[in-house]
């Protein structure tokens, strides 16, 4: 089962940030926090992840609070390109990642 | 650098019919994965390799789905008889990390779309 709570839907306004919030409470010490998107019709993309300091790529910026049960992906200026469904992954200390339903995120002009 | 190909993109079969879906991951990923998505949920992961060995099948439904990984490049994936309920997009992903650790990014194929009538 997923360990992620998220909300199911979000809508941006196309040029603004875009905020997707993550719970993770039972988060382990050694567990990995990442974010994957899906646009329609497309395999899973990964997106930026990290342990406990924030990241920023070229893509996005992740936000994870300091007690690590939950997080924030940042898209700073979200495009009509970015809707997508948007999934947050705590990584267990094995391979394999484990999807939950995502937020779906809709980018309007 | 070419991305992981799957094959076929599409497919309608009816049911207790078999089909077969076909990978070739990221050339020198080790690590292959396939996972089912039906609409609207997330992608569900149905076995795992490293190289040509499993390293995890558990949610593999063995009574009717089987994959191998020979030579440990390309896959396939294997349903036989299907059943209306395994309608679904196939993804196909890979990686460059080994078991066990952290890190990494898993490389998504398009995925194949099985329609069971």
């Amino acid at each position: 089962d997923a360990k992620t709570t998220q909300p199911p839907s979000m809508d941006c306004a196309e040029g603004r940030a875009a905020n997707l919030p993550c719970n993770h409470s039972t988060i382990s010490g050694n567990e990995y926090v990442y974010w994957y998107r899906q646009i329609h019709s497309q395999g899973p993309q990964y997106i930026i992840h990290g342990l406990k300091n924030n990241e920023t790529n070229e893509m996005a910026s992740l936000i994870i609070t300091e007690d690590r049960k939950s997080s924030t992906l940042i898209l700073p200026h979200a495009t009509l390109r970015d809707t997508a469904v948007y999934y947050c992954i705590v990584r267990p200390w094995t391979d394999k990642l484990i999807f939950g339903t995502g937020t779906r995120l809709q980018v309007f002009p | 650098e070419a991305g992981v190909a799957q094959s076929p993109r599409y497919k309608i079969i009816e049911k207790r019919q078999s089909v077969a879906f076909w990978c070739n991951p990221i050339s020198g990923h080790a690590t292959l994965y396939w996972y089912q998505q039906i609409l609207g949920q997330g992608p569900k992961l149905l076995i795992q390799f490293q190289n040509n060995g499993v390293v995890d099948d558990s949610q593999l439904p063995k009574d009717r789905f089987s994959a191998e990984r020979l030579k440990g490049v390309d896959s396939t994936l294997k349903i036989q008889p299907a059943k209306l309920e395994d309608s679904a997009v196939y993804l196909c992903a890979s990686s460059s990390r080994l078991a066990g650790g952290p890190g990494g990014e898993l490389f998504f194929g398009e995925g194949s779309r099985l329609t069971v009538l």
